[in-house]
C-alpha cells in the first residue's frame, strides 16, 4: 500500500526566512504533484514532477523529486505573507490512484 | 480554463438521508475523482472513474456510490448519510493524455447533523 508522508504539518516561519517541505513516499512512483490549498478554498496545482531529478520553479518556491529515495521537496526561498497556505503532495501511484499527504500548513509571519 | 463545478459548496443533512453531490466538469476529462478531505488526513479518494458508466473504488468506498451516465458529469451518492460522513467533498478531474495533474472543483462541506 502506498503511504505519502509528509513534514512538518504545521510550519510558522518569519518572512524572508528559508524553509522545505518534505515528501516521503512508500512505493515506486516517478510521478509527483504538489498542490497548494488557501483556507476556504479548493486544491490548485503548483508543480507537476515526472522524472528521476526533476526540478521546477515557480517564484520562490521550487521542487524536485529524487525517485530513488522516494523523496520530493518543496523549498521556499525568503518567504512572504502570500505563501501563508496549505501544501500538498500527491504520488500518482497505478495510473489514476493518486495518494496525497497530509499536508503541510504554512504560516509566514511578518 | 479547465472549470470544475460542484454544484452545493455548502449542505446540511439529517442522519439516514440521502444525499446527492453533483459534479461537472467542461473540459471533456476522460478521468473524474471524489475525495473527501479531513483535518490531519489529507484527501482520500472515495471512487473515480475513467469513463461513462465505469467505476472503480478507490480507499473509503464504504457507505457511498458513485454515477457516471455522461462523461462531463460524475455524482456522488450518500444513500443513508451518517455522522462520520461530515467532511470537505473534493471533486477533480483530468484528461488521459497528460501530465496527470488534477483539477479540482471548489469542494462540498457536508454536515450531517
Amino acid at each position: 500500500e502506498l503511504k505519502v508522508e509528509q513534514n512538518p504539518l504545521f510550519l510558522s516561519m518569519q518572512e524572508g526566512k528559508n524553509y522545505t517541505i518534505y515528501c516521503n513516499y512508500s512505493t515506486t512512483s516517478d510521478r509527483l504533484y504538489w498542490y497548494r490549498q488557501d483556507p476556504g478554498k479548493s486544491l490548485e496545482s503548483l508543480f507537476v514532477l515526472l522524472s528521476n531529478g526533476a526540478v521546477k520553479q515557480e517564484g520562490r518556491l521550487m521542487a524536485s523529486l529524487d525517485t530513488k529515495a522516494r523523496l520530493s521537496t518543496l523549498h521556499i526561498t525568503a518567504a512572504v505573507h502570500d505563501l501563508s497556505a496549505t501544501y500538498f503532495c500527491a504520488v500518482d501511484y497505478n495510473n489514476n490512484d493518486m495518494r496525497f499527504g497530509a499536508g503541510t500548513r504554512l504560516t509566514v509571519k511578518p | 480554463d479547465v472549470k470544475v463545478t460542484q454544484s452545493s459548496r455548502y449542505l446540511v443533512k439529517r442522519t439516514g438521508e440521502k444525499v446527492f453531490l453533483e459534479c461537472v466538469q467542461d473540459m471533456d476529462h476522460e478521468n473524474m475523482f471524489w475525495y473527501r478531505q479531513d483535518p490531519g488526513l489529507g484527501l482520500r479518494l472515495i471512487y473515480f472513474s475513467y469513463d461513462v458508466k465505469m467505476k472503480e473504488k478507490g480507499d473509503i468506498p464504504e457507505g457511498y456510490s458513485v454515477s457516471r451516465e455522461k462523461k462531463e458529469r460524475f455524482s456522488l451518492i450518500l444513500e443513508s448519510a451518517s455522522t462520520n460522513q461530515t467532511s470537505m467533498y473534493l471533486c477533480a478531474s483530468t484528461p488521459i493524455q497528460g501530465a496527470g495533474e488534477l483539477f479540482f472543483g471548489e469542494g462540498s462541506r457536508l454536515t450531517v447533523l
